[in-house]
């Protein structure tokens, strides 16, 4: 089954908009992180949400969990343009032997100045 | 921020040839991982290694695909035989403990022709 799901696939706003995306996913987990990517670069870790916290903040973003409904959303408050990438959630699930993520395909941010 | 390295960055290969891709993990982490993401496509798991041993694998590594930590201190990845299929960035990423925040390496790009 496909764990972590985001919506929207893209999203574009103006800068200074705040910027919601979701993600839902199948098996109960562990955690889940989120992860922001520019084009074609590498992977930067965001937020680390555990399965028995419902919200976290890091600076201008704000992640919720409901795990009763099995999804997340990260806010990014604010927008700049540099806030411009792809966002990935990824899961630890329960069950996954050695804790690798599973990733979802993401939504592409657009953030127009 | 603790920082994982690899390298190279890029490499184009023959179909058919062998490459190694290397990552310099975090000191004192113990657990490794090796993710490809596809262009455009979503990240996706291959391998976890940890004491010296792979602990599990996903179905994308065949036999074509080797792991080893030959030094203590880098990680390998080997593909003994590539595809045009194998085209993709390829990321190392190690947690502290297992269950904690997955850091990334930047990826090594590879183009199989």
């Amino acid at each position: 089954s496909q764990q972590g799901e985001e919506d929207p696939q893209a999203l574009s706003i103006q800068e200074g908009e705040n910027a919601t995306m979701n993600c839902s996913y199948k098996t109960s987990i562990n955690n889940l992180q989120w992860y922001r990517q520019n084009s074609g670069r590498g992977l930067v870790h965001l937020i680390l949400i555990r399965s028995n916290e419902r919200e976290k903040h890091s600076g201008r973003l704000r992640v919720t969990l409901d795990t009763s409904k099995k999804s997340s959303s990260l806010l990014i408050t604010a927008s700049r343009a540099a806030d411009t990438a792809s966002y990935f959630c990824a899961t630890d699930a329960v069950g996954a032997g050695s804790y690798q993520l599973t990733f979802g395909k993401g939504t592409k941010l657009s953030v127009i100045p | 921020e603790p920082e994982v390295t690899q390298t190279p960055s890029h490499q184009v290969t023959q179909m058919g040839q062998e490459v190694i891709l290397r990552c310099v993990p975090i000191s004192n982490h113990l657990y490794f991982y090796w993710y490809r993401q596809i262009l455009g496509q979503k990240v996706e798991f291959l391998v976890s290694f940890y004491n010296n041993e792979i602990s599990e694998k996903s179905e994308i590594f065949d036999d074509q695909f080797s792991v080893e930590r030959p030094d203590g201190s880098n990680f390998t990845l080997k593909i003994r035989s590539t595809k045009l299929e194998d085209s993709a960035m390829y990321f190392c990423a190690t947690p502290p403990t297992p269950r904690e925040t997955q850091y990334f390496g930047p990826g090594t790009r590879l183009l199989v022709l």
